[in-house]
């Protein structure tokens, strides 16, 4: 079947610019959890939802970062007022429920660039 | 100091080789230990998961876990062109949600 999909597969912006990034997950999946991996490191969790809510967004770096998932699948990742420093491959991963042994499967991620 | 340590490589080594890859980790809260292989501009695909400590055998794969040490390990025999990527250990605790916390991840080159 489909995996988790993830468009654009490139996004280059301009500083202070708006981009949303999204995600479409495996079908069935409830839980959905969006990662940011930077040059050289391993994925950085940001966020997560069980169905519609955001169960954990402990990881957002700061206000400019929000997701939502309105309909319980797709999710969108979005970035207010870029700066340099959101450069990364920003992940999307789902699960079929958020318990710890269900196995998350990830997306080939969006590379965002601000120039 | 981060949570998860891993050793950023490059690790290169021979066909045919054992390849012994490592993470430590400080948290104790930790109770699920995955190995991720992500190959250039891909997503991470889950390679191992284990629980307890022990070892876990999947073909030329093996994870190792050591609790009180708080140190785990994949080993993979026979090596081949074809695992070269990088391996990201991860974990989890049983807190509620599945939020993974990763190592830094080890570039492997296998050389024909």
């Amino acid at each position: 079947g489909a995996g988790v999909s993830q468009t654009p597969s490139n996004k280059v912006t301009e500083k202070g610019k708006y981009v949303e990034l999204r995600c479409d997950p495996i079908s069935g999946h409830t839980a959905l959890y969006w990662y940011r991996q930077s040059l050289g490191q391993g994925p950085e969790f940001l966020i997560y939802f069980q169905g519609t809510g955001a169960a954990d967004d402990s990881g957002l770096p700061n206000d400019r970062f929000f997701a939502v998932r309105p309909e319980g699948s797709v999710s969108t990742l979005k970035i207010q007022r870029t700066e340099r420093g959101d450069s990364a491959v920003y992940l999307c991963a789902s699960s079929l429920s958020f318990s710890s042994t269900d196995t998350q499967y990830f997306g080939p991620g969006t590379r965002l660039t601000v120039l | 100091q981060k949570e998860v340590e891993q050793d950023p490589g490059p690790l290169s080594v021979p066909e045919g080789a054992i390849v012994s890859l490592n993470c430590t980790y400080s948290n104790s809260a930790f109770q699920y230990f995955m190995w991720y292989r992500q190959y250039s501009r891909k997503g991470p695909e889950l390679l191992m998961y284990t629980y307890s400590s022990g070892n876990k055998e999947d073909g030329r794969f093996t994870a190792q876990v050591d609790k009180s040490s708080k140190y785990i390990s994949l080993f993979i025999r026979d090596s081949q062109p074809s695992d070269s990527a990088t391996y990201l250990c991860a974990m989890t605790g049983t807190g509620g949600g599945n939020k993974l916390t990763f190592g830094t991840g080890t570039q492997l080159k296998v050389e024909l």
